[in-house]
């Protein structure tokens, strides 16, 4: 079956670093999200997006969070100035199209010191 | 803001026997409703949906029903395997817009030989 690749599984970064997080999805995919989620809590929603826009954000995605498709095959998710509060697991996902089943990547697992 | 809530943080089962995981939801917009299974440091598998439309979805051992009615709907496992241990998220979205996925918080089954 078609997967959802990320890399890096794992990153580690000072306060204050730019991180960036990167994402192929499912090649015939339409919509790509980004989520994320803080240890033993929910997987929370962060950014959509869509015909190469942001289609939704949630609070969460303020100023030093940005998305990039760059090119037809990669998505990525740009954090300017990290926080401790940044470190998350961080899961992209995408789907071929609407009410239809999103995959998720395996994850970043981003930790901020 | 619990639009999707999973009551039960965890479930313990027999090997064998039947698991019923429970999510209640909110929002009366919801008509896609989704399952994901997680494994630690992966990313959510998905496991089966239903559409508003139906009440009942079946996939070899697994089965969604939905009582709209009553804002719920529960994940049926028959039987349960060592294999199913994992944690399952219960995930909706509404028609329209970027159709974000919002997950309830999870339960965590453990299938005991």
């Amino acid at each position: 079956e078609p997967e959802v690749t990320q890399t890096p599984s794992h990153q580690v970064t000072q306060m204050g670093q730019e991180v960036i997080l990167r994402c192929v999805p499912i090649s015939n995919h339409l919509y790509f999200y980004w989520y994320r989620q803080i240890l033993g809590q929910k997987v929370e929603f962060l950014v959509s997006f869509y015909n190469n826009e942001i289609s939704e954000k949630s609070e969460i995605f303020d100023d030093q969070f940005s998305v990039e498709r760059p090119d037809g095959s990669n998505f990525t998710l740009k954090i300017r100035s990290t926080k401790l509060e940044d470190s998350a697991m961080y899961f992209c996902a995408s789907r071929r199209g609407t009410n239809e089943k999103l995959f998720f990547g395996s994850g970043t697992q981003l930790s901020v010191l | 803001d619990q639009q999707v809530k999973q009551n039960s943080p965890s479930l313990s089962v027999q090997e064998g026997r039947i698991s019923i995981l429970n999510c209640d939801y909110t929002n009366s917009m919801f008509d896609y409703f989704l399952w994901y299974k997680k494994y630690p440091a992966e990313g959510p598998t998905f496991l089966i949906s239903i559409s508003s439309i139906k009440d009942k979805n079946e996939d070899g051992r697994f089965t969604v029903f939905l009582n709209k009615s009553a804002k719920h709907l529960s994940l049926h496992i028959v039987p349960s395997q060592p294999g199913d241990s994992a944690v399952y998220f219960c995930a909706a979205s509404a028609r329209g817009g970027a159709q974000k996925l919002v997950f309830g918080q999870g339960t965590r089954l453990t299938i005991n030989p």
